[in-house]
């Protein structure tokens, strides 16, 4: 089965700075890659996705970039803000509504003030 | 506030006790996913279920069932149960037709005593 691997899992950033979260999969077959933020007792909420047939996607302040063939994808946070501050979690995914999402083990982002 | 529902909030139970916890998807989603969260195993997914029939396994162990009613509305049965059943259990929803983007409720944080 698919196999998701997440790096760091602990990322402290100063206020105002980027942050980067990098995740490799293992299954050449997956093709959706959802990223979620949760904050400490609440649910994951979906933050950005991104697709195989896409290599980069934006949403304001955060991108996410996805290269194939190393397998791997990363989150990109711009400008980070204390509100930024969560645990975030990649997935994969064969998609096509039939498979559930397979979750890296979670990056604890703190933003120092 | 995604739309997806969960009930109760807090479960707390004794070993070898049998519990049933519930989830109503977002409006007009056909596709309900269970989910385990623990502090050792992270996220896991544990079983899909769309339109009434079951779709996907992921690590569910045979001591838990599910299944969706007519109405959409699924229940996820844990049976026998252990102290390392203990966890968050977090139900998601998706449309039939969009890539997997699944939506997390508020989860059900099951004590075993």
């Amino acid at each position: 089965g698919e196999n998701v691997e997440q790096h760091p899992s602990t990322l402290s950033v100063q206020e105002g700075d980027s942050a980067v979260i990098k995740c490799t999969y293992s299954d050449s077959a997956s093709n959706y890659f959802p990223w979620y933020k949760q904050e400490l007792g609440k649910r994951p909420q979906l933050i950005i996705d991104i697709r195989s047939n896409v290599g980069e996607k934006k949403d304001q302040r955060i991108a996410v970039t996805l290269n194939k063939t190393a397998k791997h994808f990363s989150l990109h946070i711009t400008e980070t803000q204390p509100e930024d501050s969560a645990v975030y979690f990649c997935a994969a995914s064969m998609g096509g509504g039939a498979d559930g999402l397979t979750f890296g083990k979670g990056t604890h982002l703190i933003i120092q003030p | 506030d995604s739309g997806v529902t969960q009930t109760p909030k807090h479960l707390i139970t004794a070993t070898g006790q049998r519990v049933t916890l519930r989830c109503s998807p977002r409006s007009g989603d056909l596709s309900v996913y269970w989910y385990q969260q623990s502090l050792d195993q992270g996220l896991q997914f544990l079983i899909q279920y769309y339109n009434g029939e079951e779709r996907a396994k992921g690590n569910i162990l045979e001591r838990f069932s599910a299944q969706q009613f007519p109405d959409l509305h699924s229940e996820l049965n844990l049976s026998s149960l252990e102290l390392g059943d203990s966890a968050l259990y977090f139900c998601a929803s998706s449309a039939s037709d969009r890539y997997n983007e699944q939506f997390f409720g508020p989860g059900t944080r099951l004590t075993v005593l």
